[in-house]
């Protein structure tokens, strides 16, 4: 069973670069199985999808984040990991690190860490 | 604003069948498949329908899926107090070039 859990600040001062890690168990990183992806939701609001990484090092991003966001592997600590710089109070949410089998779409994720709230706020 | 569009609300009684819409476009839905997750509060989203109308592995047979042209539904049928869930559809977009969902909608089991 794959479990995933993030990890990082909760908060980050306006500006300043928001910097998570996700722990994956029951999976290796390195195989290239997977999609490791990141998807947030802002305080009562629906879910947004902030990209993916797969096959250790390809990325997708959302467009409207893309200039801002980094998703990179860390094989030796089996993680992925992400970078957003530059926040501002509407980064605000709880961010969530996910995963699926390469086998079949990184759309249909099978694997959720359980969130974690960031706020940006100074 | 969602690029696929969902009602933001949904109730039904116990035992009803309730159906939930998702709508999209011709680079969204019209042309990928579309996948359904039920999110409790304060948890993170489940899987519950995936490919438009396959169910993973333990959903129960009550949670169908389907699709036609660039709108997609969930149907829910024997409706359960368990129900009781934001649920959201999501898609590839091909124009985005990423993954869409919707705005979600509230189920409430009345």
């Amino acid at each position: 069973q794959v479990q995933l859990q993030e990890s990082g600040p909760g908060l980050v001062k306006p500006s300043q670069t928001l910097s998570l890690a996700c722990t994956v168990s029951g999976a290796s990183i390195s195989s290239g199985g997977y999609y490791w992806s990141w998807i947030r939701q802002h305080p009562g609001e629906g879910l947004e999808w902030i990209g993916y990484i797969y096959k250790s090092g390809s990325t997708f991003y959302n467009p409207s984040l893309k200039s801002r966001l980094t998703i990179s592997v860390d094989t030796s600590k089996n993680q992925f990991s992400l970078k957003l710089s530059s926040v501002t109070a509407a980064d605000t949410a709880v961010y969530f690190c996910a995963g699926t089998p390469y086998s079949g779409s990184p759309v249909a994720i099978d694997y959720w860490g359980q969130g974690t709230l960031v706020t940006v706020s100074s | 604003q969602s690029v696929l569009t969902q009602p933001p609300s949904a109730s039904g009684t116990p035992g009803q069948r309730v159906t939930i819409s998702c709508s999209g476009s011709s680079s969204n839905i019209g042309s990928n498949t579309v996948n359904w997750y039920k999110q409790l509060p304060g948890t993170a989203p489940k899987l519950l329908i995936y490919s438009n109308n396959q169910r993973p592995s333990g959903v129960p047979d009550r949670f169908s899926g389907s699709k036609s042209g660039s709108s997609a539904s969930l149907a829910i049928s024997g409706l359960q107090s368990e129900d009781e869930a934001d649920y959201y559809c999501a898609a590839w977009d091909d124009s985005l070039n990423g993954v869409v969902f919707g705005g979600g909608t509230k189920l409430t089991v009345l």
